[in-house]
């Protein structure tokens, strides 16, 4: 078990659902990230907080939207999503902006 | 745009051999090169390299970086079925928040057989 927790471990989703996926990290960490990975495509990142505030967004499609809570809680809401979309969602946390990322053990999510 | 290429993209040996996975990457401003393991789902952190520290070691497991040649090579001595998996790197540049800019190779799969 990872101090980096996801929920749920697997998601099936219509194109008109609307559903979350939530990250806890109990590492104490300052930072926390959302990556997509596909397969045979390197990880992406999707968003960075740190210190519940949004660092970067990289042009991510707005039927993503995340949400920071507090330092310890990161939430992707998800609506209208595409079958592309379908994924390994992995959520991670660092201490700082330069310090090795910790990954939870993802959400594997298929669109229908 | 940076960039990180891994190679070979998978390799398949025999328990106790040893093995060399290479990543090669273009930054801007290189800070750290990172490599990771991925058995299943989580990536789990193995060695940070940089500029002042460019060779890491943990037990079978060694790492370094040539700043040179822009490459890092990770070797597995003595290898068991249990380092089958899928090993990552990442490179990131001085920046106002480095791991934003942190890129990631498609990985290379490691399989060992018994």
């Amino acid at each position: 078990e990872t101090g980096v927790t996801q929920t749920p471990r697997h998601l099936v989703m219509g194109m008109t659902n609307k559903k979350s996926l939530k990250c806890e990290q109990h590492l104490g960490h300052n930072a926390m990230y959302w990556y997509k990975q596909s397969a045979k495509k390197p990880l992406e990142l999707m968003f960075v907080y740190s210190l519940e505030e949004r660092v970067e967004n990289n042009s991510v499609p707005s039927r993503f939207s995340p949400e920071c809570p507090n330092s310890s809680h990161l939430f992707l809401h998800l609506h209208t999503l595409q079958p592309e979309d379908s994924a390994l969602y992995l959520c991670a946390s660092s201490q700082d902006a330069y310090s090795p990322l910790h990954f939870g053990n993802g959400t594997r999510l298929t669109v229908t | 745009e940076d960039k990180v290429v891994q190679s070979p993209l998978s390799l398949v040996v025999h328990e106790g051999d040893t093995v060399t996975l290479n990543c090669s990457y273009e930054v801007t401003n290189f800070r750290s090169l990172l490599w990771y393991k991925q058995e299943k789902k989580a990536p789990t952190f193995l060695f940070m390299l940089t500029s002042s520290g460019i060779e890491k070691k943990s037990g079978r497991l060694s790492s370094i970086l040539d700043k040179k040649e822009l490459s890092s090579i990770l070797n597995i001595t003595a290898t068991q079925t249990g380092d089958s998996a899928i090993y990552l790197c990442a490179v990131a540049p001085i920046s106002n928040f480095g791991n934003e800019k942190l890129t990631f190779g498609t990985g290379t799969r490691l399989t060992i057989i018994p």
